[in-house]
């Protein structure tokens, strides 16, 4: 059963664009973490959020976290091609022994 | 501070054998997890271990087991491989709780069965 889902699976977009990725659960998570990995490479951390309805800026990139501990998102503003990855959200639930879950992941694609 | 080494970077294995895969954490990081990532599923957690201690386990057959020394290193190993264990492993170590902690991750070993 996979307790986080995480959307799109897929984005392609032109540099300049913004864009949205989605992370939601019906479990409530006790922490959330944004992670980028590139190819041939380990995922890296991004940022945790914690308390609901934080909100956290890194650059041009803002995480939120909802106010009920269930969903997470991470917004780019006027993504470069250096923003191309694959973006994972990994959740933390009170319920799961202190296990990381991990979403799906997005693939985003920045084209110059 | 040298970050978290995985070996092999790359190996090649036939359905049936077993195969080790290495860790090394960031030194001083007592937590080592691993995960096991495939297109199909995604990232999946594996095992932690923490001072030489099993302390949390995913759900994986009892094929997937892991060890971890006295100097924090670790391996895991899979025995009776199978097609579906095509694989990048990912290591990741943290000073304490992963997960409550920044867990580090290393380059990964990518297996291939055939």
């Amino acid at each position: 059963t996979q307790l986080l889902e995480q959307s799109p699976q897929f984005l392609s977009i032109q540099e300049g664009e913004n864009l949205t990725v989605y992370c939601n659960s019906s479990s409530v998570f006790s922490s959330l973490q944004w992670y980028r990995q590139e190819p041939g490479e380990g995922p890296v951390l991004l940022v945790t959020v914690v308390t609901g309805g934080e909100v956290k800026k890194l650059k041009r990139l803002t995480f939120q976290f909802g106010d009920a501990r269930k969903d997470s998102s991470l917004h780019i503003t006027a993504a470069q091609p250096g923003d191309t990855g694959l973006y994972l959200c990994a959740g933390l639930f009170y319920n799961q022994g202190g296990k990381l879950i991990f979403g799906q992941g997005t693939e985003l694609s920045v084209k110059p | 501070k040298a970050g978290v080494t995985q070996t092999p970077r790359y190996l090649i294995k036939t359905r049936g054998q077993q195969v080790t895969l290495s860790c090394s954490p960031i030194s001083g990081h007592r937590s080592v997890s691993w995960y096991q990532q495939t297109p199909g599923q995604g990232l999946q957690f594996l095992f932690e271990y923490f001072s030489e201690t099993q302390r949390n386990k995913g759900n994986f057959p009892g094929r997937f087991s892991g060890r971890q020394f006295s100097n924090s290193r670790s391996e895991m190993n899979v025995s009776t491989l199978e097609l579906g264990d095509s694989a990048l492993y990912l290591c990741a170590s943290s000073l304490g709780v992963a997960g409550v902690e920044t867990q580090y991750f290393g380059p990964g070993t990518r297996l291939l069965v055939l």
